[in-house]
């Protein structure tokens, strides 16, 4: 079984400040995968950065970098200079690997507001 | 860019009426999966299918839902009869299962209003 945990229902930052979205999981595969989306209020679900747990550093991309704490069970999502269209709903998702399941498991969401 | 489609976009209908959602997965992937979006329950995985075959439909009201992949380029969602609680946003997500870093990739979603 997995689970997802995201304990900020919502977030304000100052436009072109940094800012941290927290999410812990639970599993007990071995090998897994933790996934970023965002969500704006247009709806759809873009992807945004993902570590598998195999992963010994960090991933980022662009303004993006996910601060995994394996030990710990942690996979925040860093938001570095933050811009108004940072703003929207962010969701933490995790997958199981090597296993025909492959079925993820999304957090609840931070709605993230950016402000001017 | 390769993506995935959802039809149709939009679907406002009375109750008790058939509704038929379609998507189109990524060429190539051979997972899909169902999700429901409401505010009071956020997103939850109704239904997923590895090379066509069903392996997980259990959150999916089974007395009303159904979900089929006719070919590899097709995957269907209906609901008879719909009711208003079926209102939601439904996603439609694939994504290839053998390579590790593969991300599952969303459609647009379906807006469903059932009156």
């Amino acid at each position: 079984a997995q689970k997802i945990t995201q304990t900020q229902p919502g977030m304000f930052v100052q436009e072109k400040e940094a800012v941290t979205l927290d999410c812990t999981y639970d599993t007990s595969d071995q090998s897994y995968g933790l996934f970023w989306y965002k969500q704006p209020s247009s709806g759809e679900m873009i992807f945004l950065i993902y570590q598998g747990s195999y992963d010994e550093q960090n991933a980022t991309e662009g303004r993006y970098s996910l601060n995994f704490q394996k030990a710990r069970k942690s996979a925040n999502l860093v938001i570095s200079a933050s811009q108004l269209g940072d703003s929207a709903m962010y969701f933490c998702a995790i997958i199981p690997l090597n296993t025909n399941a492959g079925k993820s498991t999304f957090g609840d969401g931070t709605t993230l507001t950016v402000k001017p | 860019d390769a993506r995935v489609t959802q039809t149709p976009r939009h679907k406002v209908t009375e109750m008790g009426q058939e509704v038929t959602m379609r998507c189109q997965p990524i060429l190539g992937h051979n997972t899909v999966f169902w999700y429901r979006q409401t505010m009071m329950q956020g997103l939850e995985l109704l239904a997923y299918f590895r090379n066509r075959a069903p392996l997980d439909d259990s959150g999916m009201p089974k007395d009303r839902f159904s979900a089929e992949m006719p070919d590899a380029t097709l995957a269907t969602l209906k609901i008879q009869p719909s009711e208003p609680r079926d209102s939601a946003v439904y996603f439609c997500a694939s994504r290839y299962t053998g390579v590790l870093d593969q991300p599952q990739h969303f459609g647009d979603g379906t807006r469903l209003s059932i009156l």
